[in-house]
């Protein structure tokens, strides 16, 4: 069964702080994605990637296939980044995505 | 900056009434998709639709769900007789052709099943 798991479940930072939330996956994918969910429920897509390293404003996401991992990487981070990041794998390439349960991240001033 | 559109925002309905969840994806793209959240949990891949017809469905899509893009623009959803279960937020999404990205979310309905 493809699991996606997503450490830490909750994370509170100080404005400024370097950001990470990790990603593992139980079976290969086609494509990781990183999605981040406001706090009224919206989702916008921050990254898809199948190798390497993405890098978006402050916001960096890496994937490495070998240990079935992933990480987002926030800079220098706002409390306007506070937000549920959620990690979904695209295992099938059809977007019939396994997610993950999400980091809920506090960014306090 | 186009935007997916999902109407109503929230809808609450009496349990085993019909729901339709309506979504207005990018009009260029050609992919479509139904997710959904229950409340504190994972969020679910219900569906996608391509070519006006279903591409894929969860075992969560069942007899009770079906989906349609009637007019070419709108892709709905309609739960025929909702249980309180069915309570969640539904998102919908669409992306353009192969090769390219710019898979978009719509801002979700949120759906109480009383």
């Amino acid at each position: 069964k493809n699991e996606v798991e997503q450490s830490p479940q909750n994370l509170t930072a100080q404005e400024g702080e370097f950001i990470t939330i990790n990603c593992s996956y139980s079976v290969g994918i086609s494509a990781l994605h990183w999605l981040q969910q406001h706090p009224g429920g919206g989702i916008v897509s921050l990254f898809m990637l199948s190798s390497g390293k993405k890098k978006h404003g402050r916001l960096i996401a890496t994937i490495n296939i070998q240990e079935k991992h992933s990480s987002l990487h926030i800079t220098a981070s706002h409390p306007r980044d506070s937000a549920v990041y959620i990690c979904a794998d695209d295992f099938s390439g059809t977007y019939k995505y396994i997610f993950g349960t999400g980091t809920r991240l506090k960014v306090l001033a | 900056e186009p935007e997916v559109t999902q109407t109503p925002s929230h809808q609450v309905t009496q349990m085993g009434q019909e729901v339709i969840l309506r979504c207005v994806p990018i009009s260029n793209h050609l992919y479509f998709y139904w997710y959904r959240q229950i409340l504190g949990q994972k969020v679910e891949f219900l569906v996608s639709f391509y070519n006006n017809e279903i591409s894929e469905k969860s075992e969560i899509f069942d007899d009770q769900f079906s989906v349609e893009r009637p007019d070419g623009s709108n892709f709905t959803l309609k739960i025929r007789s909702t249980k309180l279960e069915d309570s969640a937020m539904y998102f919908c999404a669409s992306r353009p052709g192969q090769g390219s990205y710019g898979y978009t979310f719509g801002s979700g309905t949120r759906l109480t099943v009383v």
